[in-house]
């Protein structure tokens, strides 16, 4: 099954810095990435996602880049403040019936703390 | 989402006792999924549903059952099997097959007394 692995566990920035997180995934046949952002005791928010035809999305200070060949996605925040402070999660779609309904596959998520 | 719904938002279970987490969605969404989410471990699949009266064990299933009676409901049992039940517990669902990010409710939290 699909393995996808997160890093940094957890990452410190100061405020008006980047941050880039990165996750790796096994499954050559993956083909939907997407990034959430988890406040502590709170529901997992989807943030951005990109599909396997794309090489780069940006939604203004957020950006995720993904590199099939290698088997990795990133995602980068630029300017980052103190609200951006939470988890974050990568996750990697696998299609897990005839039906074509895909299963999430979660990384370990990233502590991002913003430092004022 | 406001879509979903989770109750209650904390459940505390008594040894051998079988506890019951429901999930309602108003999306009118085909599939519903349930996920386990420890600390560092980020979330784990538990059931999935992609239609009414049918559903399949995903990967950490041993421990719990589910039903999908309707489509608008997914109810999660923690058995008494489950022997280290204490997590958050998120429940998701999505249109239907595509690349759709799954829309979570606001989970519940389950504890042992």
């Amino acid at each position: 099954g699909e393995n996808v692995e997160q890093h940094p566990s957890t990452l410190s920035v100061q405020e008006g810095d980047s941050a880039v997180i990165k996750c790796t995934y096994s499954d050559s046949a993956s083909n939907y990435f997407p990034w959430y952002k988890q406040e502590l005791g709170k529901r997992p928010q989807l943030i951005i996602d990109i599909r396997s035809n794309v090489g780069e999305k940006k939604d203004q200070r957020i950006a995720v880049t993904l590199n099939k060949t290698a088997k990795h996605f990133s995602l980068h925040i630029t300017e980052t403040q103190p609200e951006d402070s939470a988890v974050y999660f990568c996750a990697a779609t696998s299609t897990i019936s005839n039906f074509g309904n895909e299963k999430l596959t979660f990384g370990t998520g990233t502590r991002l703390t913003i430092i004022p | 989402d406001g879509g979903i719904t989770q109750s209650p938002k904390y459940l505390f279970r008594k040894e051998g006792q079988n506890v019951t987490l429901s999930c309602e969605q108003n999306l009118n969404h085909d599939a519903m999924y349930w996920y386990r989410q420890d600390p560092g471990q980020g979330l784990r699949l538990i059931y999935y549903s992609q239609i009414v009266n049918d559903f399949q064990k995903g990967d950490i299933a041993e421990g719990y059952s589910v039903s999908r009676e309707k489509k608008e409901s997914f109810p999660l049992t923690v058995t008494s099997a489950q022997k280290n039940p204490t997590a958050f517990y998120l429940c998701a669902s999505v249109r239907d097959r595509g690349y759709q990010p799954q829309h979570f409710g606001d989970g519940t939290r389950l504890s042992i007394l």
